[in-house]
């Protein structure tokens, strides 16, 4: 199985700032990469798909780059609604496995 | 407008087998490329992706679930169908269910996702 490890774990922020989420591969991937957001209670959400294409809807301070076996997701200003866990998640090759998650706190 | 939701027990015994349903609209699971899957989540811990089944009736499985997990469709019904045997308490998750594309080298993003359902493992 591919395997999939954020950094960091967790990371504080005030609302303005530039955070940038990284994500590796445990083997080349290519661009097959997806990007989700997730507040508590609710599902997920995809904000970027194939490394760098934003889904439709979302922000574009939203922004994914990489590929192979590095990934960043950049916030480029925080907003107070963007405080929640990003979760990268391979879609190169079954079984799909995600990332153990990556918690954004205000600070 | 695509929308899934996702039924079955909010609480079953330990040994039990789970059957979870996915009921959707907005697509056809006989379009070339449509799959859908099911991804858990234990409560405070990370997503977990369990089961896809695509528009071919081709599945794929979890490698440490596979021998616990059934996947099928019904797509007069437009309905994904899990099963998961031998029920233990750390299968207590949140269970969702989710659309994605499967393009002939790889898979997109799950999108979207049904609200999820909690079920709880216990005697």
């Amino acid at each position: 199985d591919i395997q999939m490890t954020q950094s960091p774990s967790s990371v504080s922020a005030s609302v303005g700032d530039r955070v940038t989420i990284t994500c590796r591969a445990s083997q080349d991937i290519n661009s097959w990469l997806a990007w989700y957001q997730q507040k508590p209670g609710k599902a997920p959400k995809l904000l970027i798909y194939v490394a760098s294409n934003l889904q439709s809807g979302v922000p574009s301070r939203f922004s994914g780059s990489g590929s192979g076996t590095d990934f960043t997701l950049t916030i480029s200003s925080l907003q107070p609604e963007d405080f929640a866990t990003y979760y990268c998640q391979q879609a190169s090759s079954f079984p799909i496995t995600f990332g153990q998650g990556t918690r954004l706190e205000i600070k | 407008q695509v929308t899934l939701k996702e039924s079955g027990p909010a609480l079953v015994k330990p040994t039990q087998t789970l059957t979870l349903t996915c009921t959707f609209s907005g697509f056809s699971l006989n379009t070339s490329g449509m799959c859908v899957s099911w991804i858990r989540q234990p409560p405070g811990k990370a997503l977990e992706w369990l089961a896809l089944i695509d528009w071919d009736d081709d599945k794929y499985y979890s490698t440490s679930l596979k021998t616990r997990l059934t996947i099928s469709k019904d797509t007069s019904k437009n309905q994904v169908v899990l099963t998961m045997t031998n029920m233990d308490p750390v299968d207590t998750a949140t269970y969702y269910c989710a659309r994605t594309q499967h393009l002939a080298v790889a898979i997109l993003g799950f999108d979207p996702w049904g609200q999820g359902t909690l079920v709880t493992v216990s005697s």
